[in-house]
């Protein structure tokens, strides 16, 4: 039973197009986030939701949209996809706000944009 | 603030040679230490990690690292590199209070050589 699941795996998109990208955890864990992995494998994070809401907002175009339903679920949608958007999005949830439970990890999911 | 610097972002050894893998961090507060792996097409799966207490990290796969303070690092080592060692693996560190999120090294590359 996967601990964070995010789908889909792979996304390939024409520039331009809105996609969005889903992310449930079953570990009972009040904190979620978006990171972003670019081509260097550098990791960046993106948004931070502790219970539905949204405690950490990076400098991310407004094109990106996180929304949380509810505390497992946070989901990820990107408006006008852009060739520069193009990177592996990863899910990750903690038990408190912060590093200090440490983070699980989604498998990711590689966008491309055409 | 946090920040993370990884020396080396390839790093190849030999099959049953030693593995060390160079972290060094900065941060304004007492620190948390991760290390996580990421297989090729994975998510990132958690090595080890120091909050408190005991400065030597036991972690899976034969894998250990140590917190020295007065040289803020936190080198990972494991005494006979695997085939099954090669991977990207990344440092990370959070601040010791709420709210401080987990911020990544640039990776490094380890390659096994048969």
């Amino acid at each position: 039973d996967t601990a964070v699941s995010q789908t889909p795996k792979y996304l390939v998109t024409q520039m331009g197009n809105d996609k969005s990208i889903k992310c449930e955890q079953n570990l009972g864990h009040d904190t979620m986030y978006w990171y972003k992995q670019d081509s260097k494998k550098f990791l960046k994070i993106m948004f931070s939701y502790n219970n539905k809401e949204l405690i950490i907002n990076e400098t991310v175009p407004n094109r990106f949209s996180p929304k949380s339903p509810d505390k497992a679920h946070l989901n990820l949608h990107i408006n006008s996809l852009e060739l520069g958007d193009s990177a592996v999005y990863f899910c990750a949830s903690s038990p408190v706000v912060g590093g200090g439970g440490g983070y699980t990890f989604g498998s990711g999911t590689r966008l491309t944009v055409v | 603030a946090q920040s993370v610097t990884q020396l080396g972002s390839h790093v190849s050894v030999s099959e049953g040679a030693l593995v060390l893998l160079r972290c060094n961090y900065s941060s304004s507060v007492p620190p948390y230490l991760f290390w996580y792996v990421q297989y090729p097409n994975q998510g990132l799966q958690l090595l080890l990690k120091y909050t408190t207490g005991a400065t030597l990290v036991k972690g899976i796969n034969g894998f250990e690292a140590e917190f020295k303070k007065s040289e803020t690092s936190f080198h990972l080592t494991k005494p006979s590199a695997h085939m099954s060692d090669a991977a990207e693996y990344f440092c990370a560190v959070s601040g010791n209070n709420a709210g401080n999120m987990l911020t990544f090294g640039g990776g490094t590359r380890l390659m096994v050589k048969p």
